[in-house]
């Protein structure tokens, strides 16, 4: 079946670094991508929600990019914090089924 | 907070036991997801509804739980005989009727649930 590939699975970076999480599909007829956040006990948290028409995508303190010729979406925390410590999934969908999840990234941010 | 809420929060069976979860969707979603996440974090869609009628369900669920999204009523996923590799949190998630195409989901924070 069809897969999503998310790496890598662990992250560790210092305060004010930048980090970057990538997500691969396999679905040529993917058009919606989604990036949530999870912190420990809470649900996921949408952080963003790009289309197949959009490439580039800023939110507050972070940045995705949708490569569609490559199949490739990530996540980009240009100056992280320890309070982006959490995990995050990247999710894919084409217009017929339900959402497909990476295996999640498990962010630390250290002080 | 979450508006799509999920009973009980954890709960601990034994093999062969039956393993309930309820799952209130946000109000006005007319489409509930159940996904499993193992230990790995590793997602696994289940079933879906729109309102009380089935969408799409795995090979697995169809075999080994039962599930229903009656109105008026909480949404239910029930394990029939829960095995050991059951044991993971499990997510309900309903979509907006106002986004049905780019099927965002709302997620309430999940049922963990533990075999023994």
């Amino acid at each position: 079946g069809e897969q999503v590939e998310q790496r890598p699975p662990h992250l560790s970076v210092r305060e004010g670094d930048s980090a970057v999480i990538t997500c691969t599909y396999t679905d040529p007829n993917s058009y919606y991508f989604f990036w949530y956040k999870q912190e420990p006990g809470a649900s996921l948290q949408l952080l963003m929600k790009v289309f197949s028409s959009t490439e580039i995508n800023e939110g507050q303190g972070f940045t995705v990019l949708l490569n569609k010729k490559d199949k490739r979406l990530s996540l980009n925390l240009t100056a992280a914090h320890p309070g982006d410590s959490a995990a995050y999934f990247c999710a894919v969908r084409n217009n017929n089924n339900a959402p497909r999840f990476g295996a999640g990234t498990k962010l630390s941010v250290k002080p | 907070n979450s508006k799509v809420i999920q009973t009980p929060r954890y709960l601990v069976k034994g093999q062969g036991q039956k393993a309930k979860m309820r799952c209130i969707p946000e109000k006005g979603h007319p489409v509930v997801f159940w996904y499993q996440q193992n230990k790995n974090n590793e997602f696994k869609f289940l079933i879906n509804f729109q309102n009380q009628e089935v969408l799409q369900q795995i090979d697995m669920t169809e075999k080994r739980f039962s599930a229903e999204c009656p109105s008026n009523s909480p949404c239910s996923l029930e394990i029939q005989s829960s095995e050991a590799g059951d044991s993971a949190l499990y997510l309900c998630a309903s979509r907006s009727p106002w986004e049905p195409n780019t099927g965002q989901l709302y997620f309430g924070e999940g049922s963990k649930l533990t075999v023994l």
